[in-house]
This record gives C-alpha cells, structure tokens and sequence, in this order.
C-alpha cells in the first residue's frame, strides 16, 4: 500500500526561526511530490516536485526532492505567524488511478 | 474566478439520518475528488468522479456512502444512516482535464471543507 509518513506531526517555533519539515514516501510508480498548506479552510497549493535536486522556491519557503531517499524537505526561513498552518505533504502516482496520497501533516505553530 | 465551493460548512446529525454534502467544482473543471479528513490525520482518498461517471471509488465505504457528479449542477456526497464514526471533515477538490499530461502532475484545488457532526 502506498505510503507517506511527515515528521515531526507538531513543531512549535518563535518568530525568526528557521523550520525543516520532512516527508518521506513508499509508493510504486512514483510520478511527482505535492506541498500544501491548510489553514483553518482549504488546503492550498504550494509546490510540485517531479525532478530530484532541483530547489523550487517561493519566497521564504523552498523545497527539494531526493527520489533516490524517496523523501522531500519543505524549509521556511524567517518564520513569521502567519506561517502557522498544517503542512500536508502527497504524493502522485503514474497508472490509472488519479488519486494523490497524503501524509497526517506537520502542524506548525509559530509563536510572536 | 470562484475556487471550489462546498456547503453547507458545518452539518449537524443524529444518529441514522442522512447527510448531503455539495460540492460545485472550479468552473471549467471536469474532475472531482472527495477526500475525508479525521482528527489528526492526513486527508484520504474517497472517489474520483468525471460528469456522469464514477472513475474510481476504492476509499468510499461500500455501505451508506455513495458521490454523483450528474451532468447538471454540483457533485454530491451522501452519508445514509450515519453514525459517530463518520464525523470528519470532508474535502472537495477539482482539476481541469488534460492536466497531468500538460503539467506533470494531478495539482487539485480544494474546497473549504465540510465539517459533519453525528450526535
């Protein structure tokens, strides 16, 4: 059964702080790694990830991919409250099925 | 450019009546997902619907739970006789046609969510 495990499942931080959010992924037929972010409504998109050590960046956030270790890293630098959020890592698999496979999620708080 | 709308947000039932959740998907989206989300854990996969059709229903219960997506109006997710085991939050997500062969990957849009609550 394919499988997504996100560690750690709670981070608690001060503003300013750097976090490293991990996600590793046992899944056949790996096709791409999906980041989201869930605040108290919908999930949203943050990046997408097919290619092995290419960085993507999007402000203070970035993440990489590593498909040899099957895990993903997503870092936010300069950590400010509004970072707070559930970090929802998936992963998309190549056959018939279009489904994307999630992880629990790391809860982030970040304190003033 | 409205995202995905689910209602009704918050449903309250009682044990053994029906739920009716609505999703109206991105508006040129032909895809639809239902996800449900549990205390403390990750969303999971429920049904996949195309208009009209059922593509892929592996994470629906057998029982009490069945989706539409008709060819008119929004995509429905019925609970029939529920029971406490089923108070979660249930997510709608949409993607246009074509996408995973034009970007790589199946990127959903995702609904708000609806929050069931079975008394």
């Amino acid at each position: 059964e394919d499988k997504v495990v996100q560690s750690p499942l709670s981070l608690v931080v001060h503003e300013g702080d750097t976090v490293t959010l991990n996600c590793s992924y046992e899944v056949t037929n790996f096709r791409s790694l999906l980041w989201y972010k869930q605040e108290k409504k919908a999930p949203t998109f943050l990046f997408m990830l097919t290619s092995s050590g290419i960085e993507k960046k999007s402000g203070r956030l970035s993440s990489i991919l590593d498909k040899k270790e099957l895990f993903s890293i997503l870092n936010i630098t300069a950590t400010q409250t509004g970072d707070s959020a559930i970090y929802l890592c998936a992963v998309d698999t190549q056959g018939g099925s279009e489904k994307l496979v999630f992880g629990k999620g790391t809860k982030l708080t970040v304190n003033p | 450019n409205a995202g995905v709308m689910q209602n009704p947000r918050h449903l309250v039932r009682r044990r053994g009546q029906e739920a009716r959740l609505r999703c109206s998907p991105v508006k040129g989206h032909s895809h639809v997902y239902w996800y449900r989300q549990l205390p403390e854990e990750g969303l999971k996969f429920m049904v996949y619907l195309q208009k009209e059709n059922i593509i892929d229903e592996s994470g629906m219960p057998k029982e009490r739970f069945s989706a539409e997506f008709p060819k008119e109006g929004p995509s429905i997710l019925r609970i029939q006789q529920v029971v406490r085991g089923d108070s979660a939050a249930y997510f709608c997500a949409s993607s246009p046609p074509g996408q995973r062969s034009t970007s790589g990957a199946n990127v959903l849009t995702f609904g708000a969510g609806s929050r069931l609550t079975v008394l």
